[in-house]
């Protein structure tokens, strides 16, 4: 079985474009969550969608954005990117989010690179 | 109270050696603790987890401590490999919410 896929795999874009990435989770999978990784540090958690609805929103301004489709692929959205927005994003994918299994699995991640 | 402080930043071992890696949580209300390898360029990919209920969990060369009391729990890598040179992160979360990442220790098993 297919993993988390995301895409694009690489992205360059110039400070102020927006940027949108793409996640598909496990065949099976309702629940969908994006971190972002800076190089150097551990993942930090940006959102969580189950069912389509936002479950949860860690510490990030509203620049960014996400949604979940019917087919719980999701979208994460960056408007007006800044120098600071380079990092590698990730998306997992587990079961269920709101109990047991607790288990997330992660794509590879998109690495973004703004100039 | 949301952080979880993960130690040492870095690690060398001997192959054959044993890696343990440490990470202490304040937050009571977590539930789950799993244990992640990133090779550079990767994504994060699940070790092992472990459950409060349980002080140790086993799974061939690697094992979890589990202290509820002392709020800490470790990554003991038996027989270390230059294969399991990586990045290993552990986290939490309350109720298969978000994780919650320590810093990361990076391994490295010299043969």
């Amino acid at each position: 079985d297919a993993g988390v896929t995301q895409s694009p795999t690489h992205l360059i874009k110039t400070r102020g474009q927006h940027v949108t990435l793409r996640c598909s989770p496990i065949s099976g999978h309702k629940s969908v969550s994006w971190y972002q990784q800076v190089l150097g540090q551990g993942p930090q958690f940006i959102f969580q969608y189950y069912e389509k609805e936002e479950r949860g929103r860690g510490n990030f301004p509203d620049r960014f954005s996400a949604r979940q489709f019917p087919n719980y692929s999701s979208e994460l959205n960056v408007n007006a990117l800044l120098l600071g927005d380079s990092a590698l994003y990730l998306c997992a994918s587990s079961l269920r989010g709101l109990a047991g299994p607790y288990e997330q699995y992660f794509g590879p991640g998109t690495r973004l690179t703004v100039t | 109270q949301q952080q979880v402080k993960q130690s040492p930043q870095s690690l060398i071992v001997q192959k054959g050696g044993i890696s343990i890696i440490n990470c202490a949580y304040e937050n009571t209300a977590f539930d789950y603790f799993p244990w992640y390898q990133q090779f550079p360029g990767k994504g994060p990919a699940l070790l092992i987890a472990i459950r409060p209920d349980v002080s140790e969990k086993k799974e061939g060369r690697f094992t979890i401590s589990f202290n509820k009391s002392a709020k800490q729990f470790s990554l003991h890598i038996m027989d270390s490999q230059p294969g399991d040179s990586a990045t290993y992160f552990c986290a939490a979360s309350e109720y298969g919410n978000k994780l919650v990442f320590g810093a990361g220790t990076i391994l490295r098993v010299k043969s």
